[in-house]
């Protein structure tokens, strides 16, 4: 089935470790995107991607470092920098149209 | 860069009743899209209504855009229990149509 595979579904994290979130997409999208999605603060976008080998900054970038070397894969690290990593973080990807399509999240816990 | 603001934020009615939901934002805009949220999913698309269309409806589903007053809604007709979720709606930023701000969101819940 096409679409996007983000895993784990589930992550703890301790204090002063990085983390990366994995994220796969067979849908042949050159975009791709990471959200980061708190209670009630609806979604903020953390780094973008619209070509293999080159992403952007979105609105919340600091304390997160993305990659893009295969056109399927947009992997997201949360690095030690990031003080308050505890969030619902999604990951999506959109092609030639405005529609952009999520995967199914992963849930990011600081323990 | 909040774009799109729901109202309500949340909103319970019975099933077989309607839902309207309500989205305004701030700046020009050449499409505007509803998405849904079921509890710790990925969000899901709904529909994409453009800046030259006043009203589209898809299934249950009916949006309307109003470019002069910089507002949307979203009817959901004869709602069922399982149209229970999250409704988002959703605009390009400026200078960059690919990518999108979402609202808050806005919370539906149907009564069986």
């Amino acid at each position: 089935d096409g679409g996007i595979t983000q895993s784990p579904k589930y992550l703890f994290r301790k204090e002063g470790q990085n983390v990366t979130l994995s994220c796969e997409q067979n849908l042949n999208h050159d975009a791709m995107y990471w959200y980061r999605q708190d209670p009630g603060q609806g979604l903020r976008l953390i780094y973008y991607s619209q070509i293999v080998n080159d992403f952007q900054k979105g609105d919340i970038a600091e304390g997160y470092s993305v990659s893009r070397e295969k056109k399927e894969s947009f992997p997201l690290t949360v690095t030690s920098a990031q003080k308050n990593p505890t969030a619902f973080y999604l990951c999506a990807s959109s092609g030639s149209g405005n529609t952009i399509y999520f995967g199914e999240g992963s849930w990011l816990t600081v323990v | 860069s909040q774009q799109g603001e729901e109202d309500p934020q949340a909103l319970s009615i019975q099933e077989g009743e309607n839902a309207t939901m309500n989205c305004s934002y701030k700046t020009s805009i050449n499409n505007l899209q509803w998405y849904r949220q079921n509890s710790g999913r990925g969000l899901v698309h709904l529909i994409l209504i453009r800046s030259n269309e006043r009203e589209k409806h898809s299934g249950r589903l009916r949006v309307t855009l109003d470019t002069s007053k910089k507002s949307s809604s979203l009817l959901i007709t004869a709602s069922r229990a399982a149209d229970t979720a999250s409704y988002f709606c959703a605009t390009p930023t400026q200078g960059g149509s690919e990518k999108l701000v979402f609202g808050k969101g806005m919370k539906l819940t149907v009564n069986p």
